[in-house]
């Protein structure tokens, strides 16, 4: 009865590697983000998506595709893997943005530990 | 970017013992949410705060929205070792309430020794 799912839950690549991160949310939610963590603990949003449709692109690099096939999943695809993209990766997920209804709030996956080599 | 001062970084403490942590900025926020992360999962929503001044609690917990609008604390009395984990401040600009977008504090690390 997972609210919210990645997987993997780790991937080690070596450099210019091509991978993907899967997310499914099982809560009817509306809106579903991805997050980077970095080694230091950080926590900054990379995308956020609404009912399919790309709303954040954080100036992320291209290399970073993110992917909507329905309102439960949100996938990352990565191209090109470098050292500096290790990090944890966090899906998340929201009714909707709204946070003053409450409805906005984010729930968090687990995380993928994605390490490049 | 915008960016939200969270402190202290670290705290060592004995069971029992009542901890306080804050967050600040120099930008106004319309919400300011706390999250933990404990170690290997992702965080977890504790408390949220959606006006001026407001004061809520959950449990042991007890988190305020600052009047100026441009700070938040979160106490947590009688702390036990399962509170062990990242503390997070996080707050939604004005503006951002049709994006859905966060801004997260650097995290307080809470480390409790029985």
């Amino acid at each position: 009865d997972t609210a919210v799912s990645q997987t993997p839950k780790y991937l080690v690549t070596q450099m210019g590697n091509d991978k993907s991160i899967k997310c499914e949310q099982n809560l009817g939610h509306d809106t579903m983000y991805w997050y980077k963590q970095d080694s230091k603990k950080f926590l900054k949003i990379m995308f956020s998506y609404n009912n399919k449709e790309l709303i954040i692109n954080e100036t992320v690099p291209n290399r970073f595709s993110p992917k909507s096939p329905d309102k439960a999943h949100l996938n990352l695809h990565i191209n090109s893997l470098e050292l500096g993209d290790s990090a944890v990766y966090f899906c998340a997920s929201s009714q909707d943005f709204g946070l003053a209804g409450g409805t906005g709030e984010q729930f968090f996956g687990p995380g993928t530990r994605l390490t490049v080599l | 970017g915008q960016q939200l001062n969270q402190s202290p970084q670290s705290m060592f403490i004995q069971e029992g013992e009542d901890v306080s942590m804050n967050c600040t900025s120099s930008s106004i926020f319309n919400t300011w949410l706390w999250y933990k992360q404990e170690p290997g999962e992702g965080p977890v929503l504790l408390i949220a705060l959606y006006k001026a001044g407001e004061l809520t609690s959950n449990g042991r917990l007890t988190a305020q929205f600052g009047i100026t609008r441009k700070d938040s604390f979160l106490n947590i009395s009688a702390s036990i070792p399962s509170d062990v984990g990242i503390y997070f401040c996080a707050g939604q600009l004005p503006g951002s309430s049709n994006t859905g977008k966060l801004i997260f504090g650097q995290g307080t690390t809470l480390q409790v020794k029985p």
